[in-house]
């Protein structure tokens, strides 16, 4: 069982310049998740899903897209590369239920900005 | 509105020594908690979650939390600390009515563990 894959696990970008993060999960889980994470800021949310052609902002959207068009899939789009988007994106996936199911975590995509 | 307060954000324990990672959370309804590890250059994995069926909450790797409603903590512990721990943990929050129950995360505690 993979669970949450990302890919790719590291990428360097130019200003201005476009890339798609993978994610995919093989749990079918309802609910998708991305996440940034900054050196001591802890992760923050940038966008989620609660289904296939369901998506909503969260704390940290702007800069980026999202889409479901399946359960599997929630890519993250991020369409004009800046510095501030330098960062570690995490993707995570739970399924339905009580408020106490855990999210299951992706390794990871690195990403630089220059 | 929701917040999680993780008090250090680096602390060194030795080998063998008891291990306390602080969490304090502020809820205006009934939270639910989380603790999760990241090793370097991995993503997040449980450790444990509150349920409020019991308020001492055993976890994997020897790790225990107890929730503390009156004193709105979910503090991490751990009797014996072992090289292996060296990680950072993160203490998260969420509850009925988050939407699609997404994670308010504190900022992460760096445990270092001393020969």
């Amino acid at each position: 069982n993979a669970g949450v894959t990302q890919t790719p696990k590291f990428r360097i970008l130019k200003i201005g310049q476009s890339m798609t993060l993978q994610c995919a999960q093989d749990m079918n889980h309802n609910y998708m998740y991305w996440y940034r994470q900054d050196p001591g800021m802890g992760l923050k949310l940038i966008y989620y899903s609660v289904g296939a052609g369901i998506t909503d902002k969260g704390e940290v959207p702007n800069g980026y897209n999202v889409s479901r068009s399946t359960t599997e899939d929630f890519p993250l789009r991020l369409e004009l590369a800046a510095p501030s988007q330098t960062s570690v994106y995490f993707c995570a996936s739970r399924s339905r239920g009580q408020p106490n199911q855990p999210q299951h975590f992706g390794d990871g995509t690195r990403l630089s900005i220059l | 509105a929701q917040s999680v307060t993780q008090l250090g954000s680096h602390v060194s324990v030795s080998e063998g020594a008891l291990v306390l990672l602080r969490c304090n959370y502020s809820s205006s309804v009934p939270p639910y908690l989380f603790w999760y590890v990241q090793y370097p250059n991995q993503g997040l994995q449980l450790l444990l979650k509150y349920t409020s069926a019991a308020t001492l909450v055993k976890g994997i790797n020897g790790f225990e939390a107890e929730f503390k409603k009156s004193e709105t903590s979910f503090h991490l512990t751990k009797p014996s600390a072992h090289m292996s721990d060296a990680a950072e943990y993160f203490c998260a929050l969420t509850y009925s009515g988050a939407g699609s129950y997404q994670l308010t995360f504190g900022k992460g505690t760096k445990l270092s563990v001393i020969p």
